[in-house]
């Protein structure tokens, strides 16, 4: 079954510019991570934000978790072309299993 | 680093046939593995839990007759769809977890014609 909801579904934004993509989950976590996919291929393991932090950065990549409201944010700076795809949260329930979010199809246009 | 591999990469089978598809952890033991299957523009739905040495654990709604999971030793985990059907094509996707890691495999696009 589906953790949660992620909005938008799709975002087209134009090279340059922020995307910020949202997540929200039903149950108790231990961990939220998110993940990139391209199209047909598998994923990519972006960022993992532990259930007793609040913010975490990488390079262009900044996650917010408010475990009070279930829900996580994923802001991409700076975006660039080859940022184009889709992006998923997921959540750790229990020992490496994961229930992803509905995901975000992002499109950057150069 | 730790890497999971899957294979086939791309399979196509007949309506009725069984397919299998390997899920090999490279260089770690992984007692448990997961299995998923994404349609096409969906997101990824966990079909199951591979345990090494037991039965896997399913998902609500996953037929465990139709999509059998064998866990023989503890670097590889397969599935089999058995009598495949066209509704059955799609993405399958593994993942094993050492430590506080969770590794993916390549996936596996399915396709029964």
């Amino acid at each position: 079954s589906q953790q949660g909801e992620e909005d938008p579904q799709a975002l087209s934004i134009q090279e340059g510019e922020n995307a910020t993509m949202n997540c929200s989950y039903k149950t108790s976590i231990n961990n939220l991570q998110w993940y990139r996919q391209n199209s047909g291929r598998g994923l990519v393991h972006l960022i993992l934000i532990r259930s007793n932090e609040r913010e975490k950065h990488s390079g262009r990549l900044r996650v917010t978790l408010d475990t009070s409201k279930k829900s996580s944010s994923l802001l991409i700076t700076a975006s660039r072309a080859a940022d184009t795809a889709s992006y998923f949260c997921a959540t750790e329930v229990k020992g490496g299993k994961l229930i992803f979010g509905q995901g975000t199809e992002l499109s950057v246009k150069p | 680093g730790a890497v999971v591999s899957q294979h086939p990469s791309r399979v196509i089978c007949k309506s009725g046939t069984s397919v299998k598809i390997e899920c090999r952890s490279l260089d770690f033991q992984a007692t448990t593995m997961f299995w998923y299957r994404q349609f096409p523009k969906q997101s990824l739905m966990l079909m199951a839990t591979s345990n090494e040495g037991s039965k896997a654990t399913y998902e609500q709604g996953v037929e465990k007759d139709k999509f059998l999971i064998n866990h023989a030793s503890l670097t590889l985990s397969t599935l089999t769809v058995t009598s495949a059907h066209p509704e059955d094509s799609s993405f399958y996707i593994c993942s094993g977890d050492i430590g506080n890691t969770i590794y993916f495999g390549e996936g596996s696009w399915l396709t029964v014609v």
